[in-house]
């Protein structure tokens, strides 16, 4: 039982490039969420996923993309990565328990 | 407007002294609230929540409505207590479980 993973841990990317950031959990969970972690300004929430088919957008939205793939599987894209998108980028699900439960983390860097 | 505010962004006291990590929350709905911690190269995770009423590692907190406070606090601070804490709010009848966080705490304990 892995709970929730990403892919990757560590990315460096240039501005103007592109890139998908996987998120996988395996508990049978309806929501997904994509939160960005930065220093002094705690988890801000860039995109959530309440059931397979829907996606809403977060406190964070823009310059991202994301597709729930199916139940387990929840990317976000960065079309065209700029400076401001470096952070750590966390997954996290939950269920009917109401508890989040988080990946690892993507740590990102654009120069 | 819905708000967690954390105002210590970092505390740092001596192992065996009383901790209190602070948060204050303002919001008009029915409101649960969570802490989180994230230690060093581990992903965060659920430490309490208030609906619990438990203690979990020597930590305590109570929901104060009146106040809108739902302070963290342990007697005796240990050194693996040393990690970052995040207080989360989520409105007890959304069913897409979102949370909204604080900006964090980082606690050290000095031995």
């Amino acid at each position: 039982n892995a709970g929730v993973t990403q892919t990757p841990k560590f990315q460096v990317l240039k501005t103007g490039q592109s890139m998908t950031l996987q998120c996988a959990q395996d508990m049978n969970h309806n929501s997904m969420y994509w939160y960005r972690q930065d220093p002094g300004m705690g988890l801000r929430l860039i995109y959530y996923s309440a059931s397979e088919g829907t996606t809403d957008k977060g406190e964070v939205p823009n310059g991202y993309n994301v597709s729930r793939l199916n139940k387990r599987e929840f990317s976000l894209r960065l079309e065209s990565a700029a400076p401001s998108q470096t952070s750590v980028y966390f997954c996290a699900s939950s269920g009917l328990a109401e508890r989040q439960y988080f990946g690892p983390g993507t740590r990102l860097t654009v120069t | 407007a819905q708000r967690v505010t954390q105002p210590e962004k970092l505390l740092s006291v001596f192992k065996g002294a009383p901790v209190e990590l602070k948060c204050n929350y303002s919001y008009s709905g029915s409101p649960e609230l969570f802490w989180y911690v994230q230690y060093s190269r581990q992903r965060l995770q659920l430490l309490l929540r208030h609906i619990s009423r438990e203690s979990i590692k020597g930590f305590t907190a109570d929901l104060n409505k009146g106040e809108t406070s739902f302070h963290l606090k342990k007697p005796f601070a240990q050194e693996e207590d040393s990690a970052m804490y995040y207080c989360a709010l989520r409105d007890a009848g959304d069913s897409n479980y979102q949370l909204i966080w604080g900006a964090g705490t980082k606690l050290i304990i000095k031995p």
